[in-house]
């Protein structure tokens, strides 16, 4: 079936440096999702993002944070710069609409910050 | 504000158990209501959602049903194998005003002995 890719599967970063994750939605998808996931906690919303803009975000969504998806690529999500804080497990999701219809997940990316 | 609680961190059943995890949501009008699973290592994967009050879904043999009264959509299997184990989360979303933002519950491990 349809999967949601993301890139890379594990990260490991400097505190202070910039990184941008990477997901691969599903091709006819048009909306896109971002879940932060820290060790043994649930997943938590940060931002949904439709026809090149954010339509909602959450207070863990901080100034540091940014979403792009530049014509048919990657949906990414980059903090510059990075906070311990920040560790955590990141999930992207896609869906074709957003009325009860439920987003499909990727696999994640495991972001250690040193 | 929104919130779903699922009280049980953990469970443990044997092989042909049943099967049965709390799941409370709190929030105004009428969400979407969706069980995921997240097996080790992996993203979580839609299990059942339901839209209307009152309504059952199922899928593999689980079921949950969307109980407006006591707001409630609690998971239930007539008999656990060991592949079943898994983390399972309750969660709602709410389109009236947003755009398929997620609250998920905190999560229950189950773990199914053979």
């Amino acid at each position: 079936g349809p999967k949601v890719l993301q890139i890379p599967s594990h990260q490991i970063i400097d505190m202070g440096q910039m990184v941008t994750l990477n997901c691969d939605p599903v091709s006819n998808h048009l909306y896109f999702y971002w879940y932060k996931q820290i060790l043994g906690q649930q997943m938590e919303f940060l931002v949904n993002f439709y026809n090149g803009k954010v339509m909602e975000k959450s207070k863990l969504f901080k100034d540091q944070f940014s979403v792009e998806r530049p014509d048919g690529s990657y949906f990414t999500l980059k903090i510059q710069p990075t906070a311990l804080e920040d560790s955590a497990v990141y999930f992207c999701a896609s869906s074709l609409s957003y009325n009860n219809q439920a987003p499909l997940f990727g696999e994640g990316t495991r972001l250690s910050v040193l | 504000g929104d919130s779903v609680i699922q009280m049980q961190g953990q469970v443990t059943l044997s092989e042909n158990d049943f099967l049965f995890i709390n799941c409370t949501y709190s929030t105004t009008g009428y969400p979407t209501l969706f069980w995921y699973v997240q097996y080790s290592g992996e993203g979580p994967q839609l299990l059942l959602q339901v839209t209307t009050a009152n309504n059952k879904g199922s899928s593999r043999g689980f079921e949950a049903t969307y109980d407006k009264g006591t707001t409630s959509f609690h998971l239930q299997k007539t008999s656990v194998q060991e592949i079943d184990s898994a983390v399972y989360y309750c969660a709602m979303s709410h389109p009236s005003g947003s755009f398929n933002k997620l609250t998920f519950g905190a999560g229950t491990r189950l773990a199914v002995c053979p």
